[in-house]
């Protein structure tokens, strides 16, 4: 089984609003990503998570927040987010090794958000 | 420079041809890489994965790499509408210590015509 699950679907938030994405799989993976891809553009990495802890964050507006609470679980927190803040963001998990032939990222399906 | 060069395309092919993407890149850290296929409005779904120089073969695809040159392939034989996607190249290289970071080509949008 190389699923990685994610909801909502999709969402569409104010600027005011506090909403949070999840993401979960159970591959017993123990590196967890969030990505964020506009349309027509390859996804960007926005976090990295270890084994539960982060290890990599790419300068992201502290508007999002992430979290990992056990190992197959990932989640996103949003808050005053802006328009431009609105693209597909995709979860992903892959073995926490240097071996190097555990290198591969799964993906999961998205989140679409819209910011109005 | 960018690290990872790939043709965005658009590429249109009639059904049952055989289709070559490339990438490009200039990053010597670069130890893996990888295919992923996306179609419109999901998730990329991985296609090839490798880690040396040579041929990977999986059914109708063909991954290809070549380090001396900083090159790499996928070829698809016998194309078909379902593979109307887009395409995008991966490559990964060790990030703080114990993290493997990937970074993408643009992706190129491929269209198999019946």
């Amino acid at each position: 089984d190389t699923e990685v699950t994610q909801t909502p679907k999709h969402l569409v938030m104010g600027m005011t609003n506090k909403k949070s994405l999840k993401c979960e799989q159970h591959m017993g993976h123990r590196a967890m990503y969030w990505y964020k891809q506009k349309a027509k553009k390859p996804p960007e990495l926005m976090f990295v998570y270890s084994y539960e802890k982060l290890s990599i964050n790419e300068s992201v507006p502290s508007r999002f927040s992430p979290e990992c609470p056990n190992s197959s679980l990932l989640n996103l927190h949003l808050h005053a987010l802006q328009p431009e803040d609105s693209a597909l963001y995709l979860c992903a998990s892959s073995q926490a090794s240097r071996d190097r032939t555990l290198q591969k990222q799964f993906f999961g399906p998205g989140t679409r958000l819209t910011v109005l | 420079q960018k690290e990872v060069e790939q043709d965005p395309g658009p590429l249109s092919v009639p059904e049952g041809a055989i289709v070559s993407l490339n990438c490009t890149y200039s990053n010597s850290a670069f130890q893996y890489f990888m295919w992923y296929r996306q179609y419109s409005r999901k998730g990329p779904e991985l296609l090839m994965y490798t880690y040396s120089s040579g041929n990977k073969e999986d059914g109708r695809f063909t991954a290809q790499v070549d380090k001396s040159s900083k090159y790499i392939s996928l070829f698809i034989r016998d194309s078909q509408p379902s593979d109307s996607a887009t395409y995008l190249c991966a490559m990964s290289a060790l990030s703080g210590g114990s993290n493997y970071k990937l970074t993408f080509g643009k992706g190129t949008l491929l269209t198999v015509n019946p």
